[in-house]
This record gives structure tokens, sequence and C-alpha cells, in this order.
């Protein structure tokens, strides 16, 4: 299976703030990556796929980069919405995610 | 719009089944591919398995022989059956469509299930 290790694990910033996200595969999982955002509700939305492709509806201050086995998600300017915790996907059978990143209010 | 929703007991005894179902509505589930994630305490995330919209599946490995997923397309609705469970399988069940692309763009709320005798 392909691990993907993503950093931080948590993350405190102010509104406005730029915010970045990482995530490192384990092997080349050449850009199929998707990040997704899940709410205290439970409720889970995909942001970005195939690396950097905004998902309509997304906002765009959010943006991803990345290619070969490392990839990033941006938060070009923190609102108090995006305040969730964010998961990578890569996208080869099994999929799997990484551990997740809990985005909090500084 | 697509929706979904699943449904299904929130405690299973330890060694029973656990059986999901999630209920689609705005898209038919002859089209794409419709899969479960399960969310354990804590932040893991971890992909189940799918089954496409012509009825063929796939698991992850991990869940060896243990799960199946089935379907009924008269009711818009697939299931999701986790054989022997233990109290690791104690998560928030998802269901999920994914596209074309392996990457899943419509989700339910997810149903928390307890295995616990």
């Amino acid at each position: 299976d392909i691990k993907m290790t993503q950093s931080p694990s948590s993350l405190s910033a102010s509104l406005g703030e730029r915010v970045t996200i990482s995530c490192r595969a384990s092997e080349n999982i050449n850009n199929y990556l998707s990040w997704y955002q899940k709410k205290e509700d439970g409720s889970v939305k995909l942001l970005i796929y195939h690396t950097s492709r905004l998902q309509p509806g997304a906002p765009s201050r959010f943006s991803g980069s990345g290619s070969g086995k490392d990839y990033s998600l941006t938060i070009s300017g923190l609102e108090s919405e995006d305040i969730a915790t964010y998961y990578c996907q890569q996208g080869y059978t099994p999929y799997t995610f990484g551990a997740g990143t809990k985005l909090e209010l500084k | 719009e697509v929706q979904l929703q699943e449904s299904g007991p929130g405690l299973v005894k330890p060694s029973q089944s656990l059986s999901l179902t999630c209920s689609v509505t705005g898209y038919s589930i002859t089209s794409n591919y419709w899969g479960w994630i399960r969310k354990f305490p804590g932040n893991k995330m971890e992909w189940m398995g799918y089954i496409s919209y012509s009825g063929s599946t796939s698991y992850n490995p991990s869940l060896k022989s243990r799960i199946s997923i089935t379907r009924d397309t008269s009711k818009n609705q697939f299931f999701l059956q986790l054989n022997s469970v233990t109290t690791e399988d104690t998560a928030t069940y998802y269901c999920a469509r994914r596209g074309y692309n392996p990457y899943f763009d419509y989700w339910g709320q997810g149903v928390m299930v307890t295995v616990s005798s």
C-alpha cells in the first residue's frame, strides 16, 4: 500500500493568514492526489483533485500543487469557515489517506 | 443534486455482522462508482471498497474476506456488510461517490457504529 505522510498534524492560524499543508507519498503517485475538508459536524467535501484542480463549488482561496511524491494544499487567506480537518488521498487502490491536519484559529 | 444518506444500527456486538445502507438521490448508481470509507476514533481514514456502475467490486485487501458491497438498482441503494466485527471496527462509516477519476466527490453525512458487547 502507498503510505501518505501528512504534516503538520495540527495547525493554529489567524484569520487572513496563508496556510499550507503537506503530503508525501511513499512512491510516485503521478499527480493522483486529492484534498478533502472534514467539518466538526462530520460533513466531508472534496476541495482539490488531481493535485491542482479545484472542485466546482470549492472557494478559490484553496489551491493545490505538487508532483511525484510531494504535494501541498494552500489556503491563501484563512476564513473562519475553513476551520476543519484536512486530508489528502492518493488515487491508486487501495486508496489511502493522510493522517489529517486539524486546523484551528489562533 | 447528488445526495447520499447512510443508515443502519449504531451498535453491533463483537463477532456479529455490521450492515449499512446508502440511499442515493439525484443520480443513478448505474453510473460511476460507489464506495465506503470509514474514519476511526482519532483521525485515521480508511477506504473500504466500492461497487461499480456494472456491479463489479473492489475491496481493500486489509479487510480480506470480511467485506461485501452489494446494490439494489431498483431502489438506488448500495450496501456494506462487514463480518466478524471487533471493537477495532468502531468508526464513523461514510458512503461516497467516486467519479471516473479516483476521487470521492459526494459524501454522505456518516453514521457512527460502535462495536461493543
